[in-house]
């Protein structure tokens, strides 16, 4: 299995433009993680989804931020407009199940500036 | 509001075992004990869990503690690819993880 696949791993932007991160999950993973680290804040959860639907979005840092889960292999995290505190790594994850014993494994990140 | 307390770092020599510990001591009963590192420019990645008893598997062991109220992963031999940030975290069932701000362990040669 190739794990969690994410794309770019890099991305620079200028303040104001739309930033699209996507992501693959595991086949099979029912749940779908976003997260963004910092130096500042560490690993924020941001939101996820079972059975591409939202089911905790409460860690989105405000409207500039949506994400969207078409289909159980492809979920987007955009940014509109982007701005230069938004600079961060965005990882994704996914797990099979929900029962807290369940792993989550995490793709490799996606490093955003936005300038 | 975070559930666990670890130290920010932690030092060790290659070779040798480390001892890292957690205290969750507002853990419920139906509360997974998670253990996941980040190694440097890396996404986290799963080490060991478990819920009452002491754990293991190939990459270390986890002690529980009886009352569950701590907990302590073990790396039984320390390398240099063990340097990395250390998150212990409480799960429940049908939520995400949580992270805190977790122990960077530094191993020297």
């Amino acid at each position: 299995d190739a794990g969690v696949i994410q794309s770019p791993r890099h991305e620079v932007t200028e303040m104001g433009q739309e930033v699209t991160l996507r992501c693959k999950p595991i086949s099979g993973h029912d749940y779908l993680f976003w997260y963004r680290q910092t130096m500042m804040r560490g690993l924020e959860l941001l939101i996820y989804f079972n059975n591409n639907v939202p089911i905790d979005d409460s860690g989105m840092p405000e409207d500039r931020f949506s994400a969207k889960m078409p289909n159980a292999s492809f979920s987007t995290l955009k940014i509109q407009p982007s701005e230069p505190r938004d600079s961060a790594v965005y990882f994704c994850a996914s797990s099979q199940y929900s029962g807290a014993y369940n792993e989550q494994f995490f793709g490799p990140g996606t490093r955003l500036t936005v300038l | 509001d975070a559930k666990t307390t670890q130290p920010n770092s932690m030092e060790s020599n290659e070779e040798e075992p480390v001892h890292l510990p957690c205290n969750h001591s507002t853990i419920s009963g139906t509360d997974y004990i998670h253990w996941y590192r980040q190694l440097p420019s890396q996404g986290p990645e799963y080490v060991i869990h478990g819920l009452t008893s002491n754990v293991n598997n190939r990459m270390a062991s986890l002690a529980i503690a009886e009352d569950r109220k701590s907990s302590t992963l073990i790396l039984h031999r320390a390398t240099l690819r063990d340097a990395a940030v250390y998150y212990c975290i409480l799960r429940a069932a049908g939520t995400a993880l949580i992270f805190g701000k977790g122990t960077t362990l530094s191993v020297s040669s």
